[in-house]
């Protein structure tokens, strides 16, 4: 079965810092994707970045990006510029992309985001 | 960009009634939803996997008599806590799988903003 690690339960940031949560996962599956969603105060799930594991490049979306490194099974999230709005726990998410294999998203235990002014 | 909502955002009901809590698509078609049970301060539990017209997959240690789930449209997935105690107390998420993303390869689950239960 899949496992994602999340080793940081909290994480702050000064304003306009940069910030990088980490995140290792488990698998024995070549072909799968890893997310990263966001869970502000008001507890709706955000997705933040997604990244296919067949890809080589990091994906990037404005102030975020991560540095996926298939081999280490590993996926951290960078996040620049950091904005009072980026305060939020923040979840790694593992899901197989395998025809016959679990379609179900497998969460980390979270990181929760403090941004002090 | 896609929605999902649920209803109702909050609900407190007595020891021993049945609550049931809707999880809909409002703007695309999803033939799979899931349903998570997520406690304070910690991370989303998968619950079920509900498949629009066949029965739910459980995960281990649900008990799929206590967690009633239906998905009887593409647009609408129930879930049902029957005879509630106050373990049933928790915060429900669900998601929603957009099926035209789903058959031109790509992959995108939707969340709803969730239900808040309270069992008394």
């Amino acid at each position: 079965a899949q496992t994602v690690t999340q080793s940081q339960p909290e994480m702050s940031v000064q304003e306009a810092e940069t910030v990088t949560l980490s995140c290792t996962y488990d698998t024995s599956e070549s072909d799968y994707y890893l997310f990263w969603y966001k869970q502000p105060p008001s507890r709706q799930m955000i997705l933040v970045i997604r990244q296919e594991a067949y890809k080589q490049q990091n994906a990037t979306e404005n102030r975020f990006s991560v540095n996926f490194q298939k081999a280490a099974k590993s996926f951290s999230l960078k996040i620049s510029d950091s904005q009072l709005g980026d305060a939020a726990m923040y979840f790694c998410a593992y899901r197989s992309r395998a025809v016959q294999g679990a379609q179900k998203l497998v969460f980390g235990q979270g990181t929760r985001l403090t941004i002090n002014p | 960009g896609a929605v999902v909502s649920q209803h109702p955002s909050r609900v407190i009901c007595k020891s021993g009634t049945s609550v049931k809590i809707e999880c809909r698509s409002l703007d695309f078609q999803a033939t799979t939803m899931f349903w998570y049970r997520q406690f304070p301060k910690k991370s989303l539990m998968l619950m079920a996997t509900s498949n629009e017209g066949s029965k739910a997959t459980y995960e281990q240690g649900v008990e799929k008599d206590k967690f009633l789930i239906n998905h009887a449209s593409l647009t609408l997935s129930t879930l049902t806590v029957t005879s509630a105690h106050p373990e049933d107390s928790s915060f429900y998420i669900c998601s929603a799988r957009d099926l035209s993303l789903l058959l031109a390869g790509g992959e995108t689950q939707y969340f709803g903003p969730g239900t808040r239960l309270l069992v008394l």
